[in-house]
């Protein structure tokens, strides 16, 4: 089976400060991993995405995430946040041998003047 | 433009009152997905659909029910057995499952979500 736990339900933190969303993710297979992104009232939008190849993967907004498989971690990071990032964040995984994507629980990042 | 599209955005329920959520595609993608967002608890699966004309369970399918008669449209009915049916929720589709089709992309995409609240 699969899951993914995201650590902290909220992170605040302030205008052009670095940010960490931590994502741990359980499966004994290989994994697809994604980050999403929700803003009040809408859908997820795919935020960026680890199939295979370089474990660093970036957006074009200036996120970026590492998968480390010994750690089973797909953190997400951005060295400095705006205003607009302010959403909630899931990180899914969807494992070789699954069907469907498995989420965390989300985490809310608040982006402080 | 290719997208998944949910409606209605708001939809009331009077308790005992079954209703039907709608979710149409046309991205081709063969898998649906519907999921049921609460505060605090992340998106949890209900259904989804790997294949036209099947469906399997997901991790709270009970109250609720589905069909997928043609590959472009999922909709979801929320039946009277579900006792706590307010809610946010998000219909997605994707690929088929990716180990059969490597490289291809493999992420989901959502609709914009319909708010459930019964009154």
């Amino acid at each position: 089976a699969q899951s993914v736990t995201q650590l902290d339900s909220q992170v605040p933190v302030f205008e052009e400060a670095p940010v960490e969303l931590r994502c741990n993710y359980s499966s004994s297979v290989s994994v697809y991993l994604f980050w999403y992104v929700q803003y009040p009232n809408q859908g997820l939008q795919l935020l960026l995405k680890y199939l295979s190849g370089s474990t660093l993967v970036k957006s074009i907004n200036g996120f970026e995430a590492e998968f480390n498989k010994s750690q089973t971690s797909f953190h997400l990071r951005k060295p400095s946040v705006h205003i607009s990032d302010t959403a909630e964040y899931f990180c899914a995984v969807l494992s070789g041998s699954a069907r469907q994507l498995t989420f965390g629980s989300g985490t809310q990042l608040t982006v402080l003047p | 433009d290719g997208g998944i599209t949910q409606s209605p955005k708001y939809l009331f329920r009077k308790e005992g009152q079954n209703v039907t959520l709608s979710c149409e595609q046309n991205l081709n993608h063969d898998a649906m997905y519907w999921y049921r967002q609460d505060p605090g608890q992340g998106l949890r699966l209900i259904y989804y659909s790997q294949i036209v004309n099947d469906f399997q369970k997901g991790d709270i399918a009970e109250g609720y029910s589905v069909s997928r008669e043609k590959k472009e449209s999922f909709p979801l009915t929320v039946t009277s057995a579900q006792k706590n049916p307010t809610a946010f929720y998000l219909c997605a589709s994707s690929i088929a499952n990716p180990r059969f089709r490597a490289g291809a992309n493999t992420e989901a995409f959502f609709g914009q979500g319909t708010r459930l609240t019964v009154v």
